[in-house]
């Protein structure tokens, strides 16, 4: 069974601009969450998705967003970047809820 | 509130050593899931293990052995004769409805291990 994958795997954006990454969850399972990965702040929740709704956010701003489609797949989509939003952005699914959720590769995001 | 420690940031040992690492939560919930996630420098979270809070019976699963005590909010993880592949980032997570949801993960600040040969 393929594993979660997540695209782009790396990115460089400069202060300003918008980004959108995806998220190919584990086939058969509906929900996926994002989280943002960063030395300062360490791994921190962002939002989940559940058969196309948003179950779950974290404490980020508006600029954070996402969506879910049909299919299950994800994209979050972060607007006016900032340099402070550079981070590993690892994606998860799961089955349901309280099931294991398991990690995609993540998408490094560097922005200048 | 809920929260997780892992007091311990870094670890070196030598291989073959045994090692565990410290993991305390806390959280209102009495439901609650705990879990184990290593990420090697790939960066990929790699899913160890996870436990519910109704089940205390320690887990051994090859060379790695869990011991959960809910009287001292603790989930502490065993490597036992430990190898250079298990040099990575081991992170202690903690979910639950009161931490926002089943599904809403949240991590200490990880204990960095290295083994060396």
């Amino acid at each position: 069974k393929a594993g979660v994958t997540q695209t782009p795997r790396y990115l460089i954006k400069t202060r300003g601009q918008q980004v959108t990454l995806s998220c190919s969850p584990i086939s058969g399972h509906r929900s996926v969450s994002w989280y943002q990965q960063t030395p300062g702040q360490g791994l921190q929740f962002l939002f989940e998705y559940f058969s196309e709704t948003q179950r779950n956010k974290g404490n980020f701003p508006g600029r954070f967003s996402g969506r879910q489609f049909s299919n299950s797949r994800s994209e979050m989509n972060v607007s006016t970047l900032e340099l402070g939003d550079s981070a590993l952005y690892l994606c998860a699914s799961s089955l349901a809820t309280e099931n294991e959720q398991f990690f995609g590769p993540g998408t490094r995001l560097t922005v200048l | 509130a809920q929260k997780v420690t892992q007091a311990q940031t870094e670890i070196s040992v030598v291989e073959k050593e045994d090692v565990t690492l410290d993991c305390v939560y806390e959280t209102r919930d009495t439901t609650y899931y705990l879990f184990w996630y290593k990420q090697p420098p790939s960066g990929e979270l790699v899913f160890l293990i996870r436990r519910n809070s109704f089940d205390e019976q320690n887990e051994i699963s090859g060379r790695y052995s869990w011991n959960f005590q809910k009287s001292t909010s603790s989930f502490n993880f065993t490597i036992t004769a430990s190898q250079v592949v298990d040099s990575a980032v081991y992170f202690c997570a903690l979910s639950g409805m009161f931490s926002g949801g089943y599904n809403k993960l949240i991590f200490g600040a990880g204990t960095r291990l290295a083994v060396h040969p």
